[in-house]
């Protein structure tokens, strides 16, 4: 595609509730990453995909969280058991590659936990 | 512990002048330094990028600076246009591709 999308744009659920968030990447890229976004902060690292593989979850903050990427192209980020605290702006970004270090950010999805 | 640092969370410049934005970080391990630009409702957009090697990589009107004995980059934008105004995110790469990335500074610059 053109860019890198996301949906839902905008998700509000109820605490206890699980929720998952797509990102389609760009479709010659490799290398796909999530971030979780507080208000008046800069992306957290949560995890990245080479392909479908995902050699770094360590930014993951609880095992509710989970992602996949099973064919190498969209993602998805599961949240399980939805706390107020999961409250943020989560991103998507994908690059070429591993070693490119040029992301390309998707418009992200504001998930509200009430 | 932030690893990246922005201090300044906003900025004010006049039109014509320069802007200079800094970030320090902690980990000597860092091999890239990298500032996107975001505007509001948008996602970061990548702008410029140096390697731990180098100590300056310029493109345009934006330049930045690496003192890895400081452990302190700067952004350098001259000269500054109003189209500039935004938030600019400096942001670091790991050892595994991991990217830690800095709260932010406001840059407004004024007509």
């Amino acid at each position: 595609g053109a860019g890198v999308s996301q949906s839902p744009r905008y998700k509000v659920t109820k605490r206890g509730q699980d929720v998952t968030l797509r990102c389609d990447p760009i479709s010659s890229h490799a290398t796909l990453y999530w971030y979780q976004q507080a208000l008046g902060q800069g992306p957290e690292f949560l995890t990245y995909f080479n392909y479908e593989a995902q050699p770094d979850k360590s930014g993951l903050p609880s095992d509710r969280f989970s992602a996949e990427r099973p064919e190498g192209s969209i993602s998805t980020l599961t949240i399980q058991r939805t706390e107020q605290r999961d409250s943020a702006m989560y991103r998507c970004a994908s690059s070429l590659d591993r070693a490119s270090n040029e992301q390309y950010f998707g418009p992200g999805t504001r998930l509200t936990v009430t | 512990d932030q690893q990246v640092k922005q201090n300044s969370p906003s900025l004010s410049v006049q039109e014509g002048r320069i802007s200079i934005l800094n970030c320090d970080y902690t980990n000597s391990m860092f091999d890239y330094f990298l500032w996107y630009k975001k505007y509001p409702a948008e996602g970061p957009t990548f702008l410029i990028s140096i390697s731990s090697i180098k100590d300056k990589n310029e493109d345009g009107r934006f330049t930045v600076f690496l003192n890895k004995s400081a452990k302190h980059l700067s952004l350098h934008i001259v000269p500054s246009q109003p189209g500039d105004s935004a938030v600019y995110f400096c942001a670091a790469r790991g050892g595994t591709y991991k990217y830690i990335f800095g709260t932010g500074t406001r840059l407004k610059v004024l007509a």
